[in-house]
């Protein structure tokens, strides 16, 4: 299973984030995973975003909840991360990972760093 | 501020035992038997070596081993090798909010 992040690299201060990732291997409405995002800061730790399920249901992280929203678009096999009002703090190296049951994630894309400037 | 709370470094010399910690509450770590560890060297994306406590995917060496007492989870690499060096994240599910949180990450050093 291979997971691949694509999108713009640079966003402007108070504009939306948008990425999408693109699953082969596996299918996303394989309900045995939790299709999700997760951010590294330069050269810090990692932070849980969220996920999106083939249910449909999302869970978000409360410090972000405000601001995110995922979607999934299964007849192209890929999920998607908006993350709206951005600044600063939200550049990062960006994730996108397939969360298997219980609680562990599996599989990785390579990563997408996604820097807010003006 | 990160979550669960790990030793900035580790080191050991080759073929040496390295433990690395990582420390949380009763409400992730002491209250679930859900955590994991991943590896992730630089520039590359983190990968999964232990879960659900003790359990190692397919393809792990089992130098790598882990366990759990209270709310403080450890990671041991046994035998160091120099491809062991790399960051460390430990995981953990923290159930009150439905969230998967992190360590701050340990680089472990292989002198």
């Amino acid at each position: 299973v291979q997971l691949q992040e694509s999108g713009p690299g640079l966003v402007k201060p108070s504009q939306t984030l948008s990425l999408t990732c693109t699953v082969s291997g596996d299918s996303i409405s394989n309900s045995e995973y939790y299709w999700s995002w997760i951010r590294q800061h330069p050269g810090k730790g990692l932070e849980w975003i969220g996920y999106i399920h083939s249910s449909g249901h999302s869970y978000y992280n409360p410090s972000l909840k405000s601001r995110v929203i995922t979607s999934a678009d299964t007849s192209k096999n890929q999920f998607s991360l908006r993350l709206s009002s951005v600044t600063a703090a939200d550049t990062a190296v960006y994730y996108c990972a397939g969360e298997a049951w219980p609680y562990y994630f599996d599989y990785w894309g390579h990563g997408t760093l996604v820097t807010v400037s003006s | 501020q990160s979550a669960l709370t790990q030793p900035p470094s580790a080191s050991g010399s080759p073929g040496q035992s390295v433990t690395i910690s990582c420390t949380g509450t009763s409400s992730d770590i002491g209250g679930y038997n859900y955590v994991s560890w991943y590896q992730q060297h630089p520039g590359k994306a983190p990968k999964l070596i232990i879960y659900e406590v003790i359990k190692r995917p397919s393809g792990v060496p089992d130098r790598f081993s882990a366990s759990k007492s209270g709310s403080t989870a450890s990671l041991t690499v046994s035998g160091l090798q120099a491809e062991d060096e790399a960051d460390y994240y430990c995981s953990s599910y923290a159930g009150s909010n439905n969230l998967r949180v992190f360590g701050g990450g340990t680089k472990l050093t292989v002198l």
